[in-house]
């Protein structure tokens, strides 16, 4: 069975400075989508950021990025120049395969200090 | 629509009554998700449907949660003889296809189930 897994509950960065937030997963398929969900206190899931797993380049969004080690099944997320606006639960989730519905890690709290 | 819309926003409810959440996905989206977000959880995948038609249904908690699609468009998700544990925040998603290679979804904003 897939499996999503972020190990850190809480993460806390100084605004304008840079924050890594750790994924790994465990899939049996050999091609598969990774993606990154940001929910604000408004509760709207929004997608940050998706790789394919078969694209060797690390996907990048503005002031996002994602470092991913396809042998490691690690999928790190890094906010480079935090916002005040960045301060949310990030998810980290994989493609479930032939149904078509995202794993979902139990998510990453993050808080931007000014 | 412009984008996944969910109804009510909010809901309490007495233990024991039934409730409808509802679940209005972007227009054109065959497929759509219903999955459930306890306090302080991850994502709990729920059911999918393509189309009008729900493959798997084992993601269902109990025999008291069901769901229906109509017309491949809106969906309601309900929960009879609610109890206190069903509370928690319900959260639908709509995307072009199901299947590999889900391009990723559109979320609503979910609803907040309360049972006191």
């Amino acid at each position: 069975a897939q499996t999503v897994t972020q190990s850190q509950p809480e993460m806390s960065v100084q605004e304008a400075e840079t924050v890594t937030l750790s994924c790994t997963y465990d899939t049996s398929e050999s091609d598969y989508y990774l993606f990154w969900y940001k929910q604000p206190p408004s509760r709207q899931m929004i997608l940050v950021i998706r790789q394919e797993a078969y694209k060797q380049q690390n996907a990048t969004e503005n002031r996002f990025s994602v470092n991913f080690q396809k042998a490691a099944k690690s999928f790190s997320l890094k906010i480079s120049d935090s916002q005040l606006g960045d301060a949310a639960m990030y998810f980290c989730a994989a493609d479930g395969g032939s149904q078509g519905n995202l794993i979902f890690g139990k998510g990453t709290k993050l808080s931007v200090k000014p | 629509g412009a984008g996944v819309s969910q109804s009510p926003s909010n809901k309490v409810t007495e233990k024991g009554k039934d409730v409808e959440l509802r679940c209005d996905p972007i227009s054109g989206h065959t497929a759509l998700y219903w999955y459930r977000q306890s306090l302080g959880q991850g994502l709990e995948f729920l059911i999918y449907f393509q189309g009008n038609s729900a493959p798997d249904k084992s993601g269902l908690p109990s025999d008291r949660f069901s769901a229906e699609r109509t017309g491949g468009s809106v969906s309601t998700l309900t929960i009879q003889r609610t109890q206190q544990e069903d509370s928690a925040v319900y959260l639908c998603a709509s995307s072009l296809q199901t299947g590999f290679g889900t391009p990723g979804y559109t979320f609503g904003s979910g609803t907040r189930l309360t049972v006191v």
